[in-house]
C-alpha cells in the first residue's frame, strides 16, 4: 500500500488560499490521491480525487507533481467552517477490492 | 437521498450486553465499509462488504460481527466487548467495492463500553 506522509498541522486567515501538501513517493502507475476531511465529531467527508491531472471542484483543487511523488490540496478561500483534520490517502487494493486507508492527516486550524 | 444513515448516535454498553449498531444507504451503492475510530486517531478500517458479500476483514476479533441483510442495509452486532472498544464506528459506501469514486460516510455511532 502506498503511504502519505502529511504535515501534523497546518493555520490559515480565513479568506485565504489553504494549500495542504501530501507526500506519497510509493505511489503506483494507477493508484489515486484521494482528498477526506473530517469536521469534529463527524464522518469523514470526500473532497476530491485525482490520478494524474490537476482537478478542480467546487471545493477544492488538486494540484498533482508530473513525478506523481506529491500533492496539493487548495482551498481557495477559506473559512472558518473549513477548520477539519484533511486526509491525503492513496486508495489500496486487496483481492480486487477498494481499501481507504487513513494516515495521521493535517489538522487545519482558520483563524479569523 | 444522498446519504449514509447510521443508527444509534450514541449507545453506552455493559460487558455483557449484545447490542448491533445499524446503517442504511439508499443510494445503490453496492459496497460498505465499517470503520473504527478512536479518539484524536483516523479511521481504521475493519470490514467490506461488496455485493452484500464479506471481502475484507482486517482481523477483526470475533466480539464484532458484522452483516449485511440486503444491498442497502449494514450491521455490526457487538458481544462482550471490552471497555478499549469504545469509539467513535463510523460506515461508509460506494458504488463498487473495486471503482474509482469516493465513498459517503455516515456520522457514526458514539460507543461507550461500561
Amino acid at each position: 500500500d502506498a503511504k502519505t506522509t502529511q504535515p501534523p498541522s497546518m493555520d490559515c486567515a480565513e479568506g485565504r488560499a489553504a494549500n495542504l501538501p501530501c507526500n506519497h513517493s510509493t505511489i503506483s502507475g494507477n493508484e489515486y490521491v484521494y482528498w477526506y476531511r473530517q469536521i469534529h465529531s463527524q464522518g469523514p467527508q470526500y473532497i476530491i480525487h485525482g490520478l494524474k491531472n490537476n482537478e478542480t471542484n467546487e471545493m477544492a483543487s488538486l494540484i498533482i507533481t508530473e513525478d506523481r511523488k506529491s500533492s496539493t490540496l487548495i482551498l481557495p478561500h477559506a473559512t472558518l467552517r473549513d477548520t477539519a483534520v484533511y486526509y491525503c490517502i492513496v486508495r489500496a487494493y486487496s483481492g480486487g477490492y477498494n481499501k481507504l486507508i487513513f494516515g495521521a492527516g493535517t489538522r487545519l486550524a482558520v483563524h479569523p | 437521498d444522498t446519504e449514509v444513515t447510521q443508527t444509534p448516535k450514541h449507545l453506552v454498553m455493559g460487558m455483557t450486553n449484545k447490542k448491533s449498531l445499524k446503517c442504511e444507504q439508499h443510494m445503490g451503492h453496492r459496497a460498505m465499509y465499517w470503520y473504527k475510530q478512536k479518539a484524536k486517531k483516523p479511521p481504521e478500517l475493519m470490514f467490506v462488504y461488496s455485493y452484500e458479500k464479506l471481502s475484507i476483514n482486517e482481523s477483526v476479533p470475533s466480539r464484532f460481527s458484522p452483516e449485511c441483510p440486503n444491498s442497502s442495509l449494514l450491521n455490526l452486532h457487538l458481544h462482550a466487548l471490552q471497555p478499549e472498544d469504545s469509539a467513535l464506528y463510523l460506515c461508509a459506501s460506494s458504488r463498487g467495492g473495486g471503482d474509482y469514486y469516493g465513498y459517503t460516510f455516515g456520522s457514526g455511532t458514539r460507543l461507550t463500553v461500561v
